[in-house]
């Protein structure tokens, strides 16, 4: 079955420090695959997403994914996080199944931001 | 940025009584989904909707739930029969076309069942 796992389920910096949050996913065929992000009370919204080419994408806000296609991972990466990073993020696979597409998302990280 | 609407955002019902939720999609997208949050959880996919009927379902939509598109605009989500256990945060999303790169969500309806 088709599945995404995020390794961490809380993650909390300070500011200025780097961030990496893991996700790999399982499924066989053709994937395109996103990062979303949830701030507290608003609604999730797209970061990223990886369809083709360069598997180094950037996204909005200075985040950036690397597409590891023989680790089946798509790690979400950013420099230098800042406390309004705060949020909640949530890998997702775009999966095709009957010819239809869906989006399978991970459990998500929550992530807290110190000054 | 065009924007999927949900309303309510906060519904609280008793077990056992009918709600419904309604979503106003992007008005030239085709393809419509619910999906939901249970607090401390992640979002799960519930259904997919296209050409007036489901194209996708869940093992999460049993009997219980149905979904409409009552005329050209709305979307609903019916729960004939709330259970503890539908409390949750409720998306709403909608896709252009089924291989547009991008979802657009609704801020979602917070179900509360006591």
């Amino acid at each position: 079955a088709q599945s995404v796992s995020q390794h961490n389920h809380h993650v909390i910096l300070s500011e200025a420090a780097s961030l990496e949050l893991g996700c790999n996913y399982s499924y066989g065929g053709t994937v395109n695959l996103f990062w979303y992000v949830q701030y507290p009370g608003q609604h999730l919204q797209l970061l990223l997403k990886y369809f083709s080419g360069d598997p180094l994408v950037k996204g909005i806000k200075g985040f950036e994914a690397e597409f590891i296609k023989s680790k089946f991972s798509f790690n979400l990466r950013k420099p230098s996080v800042q406390w309004s990073d705060t949020a909640e993020y949530f890998c997702a696979v775009n999966a095709q199944s009957g010819g239809y597409n869906k989006l399978i998302f991970g459990a998500g990280t929550r992530l807290a931001v110190h000054p | 940025e065009p924007e999927v609407t949900q309303t309510p955002s906060h519904q609280v019902t008793q077990m056992g009584q009918e709600v419904i939720l309604r979503c106003v999609p992007i008005s030239n997208h085709l393809y419509f989904y619910w999906y939901r949050q249970i607090l401390g959880q992640k979002v799960e996919f519930l259904v997919s909707f296209y050409n007036n009927e489901i194209s996708e379902k869940s093992e999460i939509f049993d009997d219980q739930f149905s979904v409409e598109r009552p005329d050209g605009s709305n979307f609903t989500l019916k729960i004939r029969s709330t259970k503890l256990e539908d409390s949750a945060m409720y998306f709403c999303a909608s896709r252009r076309t089924g291989t547009d790169e991008k979802l657009f969500f609704g801020s979602g309806t917070q179900l509360s069942v006591l």
